[in-house]
């Protein structure tokens, strides 16, 4: 297993702005997992994607993979008060976690 | 509902003394693992369980002990010899297909 490393490390924007935050590793996966850190709770899964797949959505979220740069990007459009949080990538087995994105969203 | 539970959700402990912080999980998880977490850092692994009867130690385990007796339960015993036990403490457990993590809300220890 292997760390994700998160960039920036803190975010501050507008909302209505899109967020981009950016995680690279070191080693070729299988998958890559978002997960998103309200302020004193657990990390709540957002999104995984596999390494065949170069871009995928939920609702706001759009996550891109590029296996060739061993880097993912978490994109959250339209951003709302409500999206303030530490994000969090996790390669392959993703049982290992960095420091996170600290995203903050100014209404 | 499915889930993982932690309690308790805010616990005070004197120096000295070993507090046992709960976990369970009603997925049918094999594995469970126990992470800490400061203020503005990732999460470290504390321990981790694959199966019931077996545990292995994690990057910072000194100082703490785990037990997993039954599938569902994974407590953490936070013990005296933990020099800075004041953090967060976080517990989760792997959906073996996907590999995505659901993680319990989490217990905040301090050290008074």
């Amino acid at each position: 297993s292997q760390q994700g490393e998160e960039d920036p490390q803190a975010l501050s924007i507008q909302e209505g702005e899109n967020a981009t935050m950016n995680c690279s590793y070191k080693t070729s996966i299988n998958n890559l997992q978002w997960y998103r850190q309200n302020s004193g709770r657990g990390l709540v899964h957002l999104i995984l994607i596999r390494s065949n797949e170069r871009e995928k959505h939920s609702g706001r979220l759009r996550v891109t993979l590029d296996t060739s740069k061993k880097s993912s990007s978490l994109l959250i459009t339209a951003s709302r008060a409500a999206d303030t949080a530490s994000y969090f990538c996790a390669p392959g087995c993703g049982v290992i976690f960095g420091p996170g994105t600290s995203l903050s969203v100014i209404p | 509902d499915g889930g993982i539970t932690q309690s308790p959700k805010y616990l005070f402990r004197k120096e000295g003394q070993n507090v046992t912080l709960s976990c369970e999980q009603n997925l049918n998880h094999d594995a469970m693992y126990w992470y800490r977490q400061d203020p503005g850092q990732g999460l470290r692994l504390i321990y981790y369980s694959q199966i019931v009867n077996d545990f292995q130690k994690g990057d910072i385990a000194e100082g703490y002990s785990v037990s997993r007796e039954k599938k569902e339960s994974f407590p953490l015993t936070v013990t005296s010899a933990q020099k800075n036990p004041t953090a967060f403490y976080l517990c989760a457990t792997p959906d073996w297909y996907t590999g995505e993590l659901f993680f319990g809300e989490g217990s905040r220890l301090t050290v008074l």
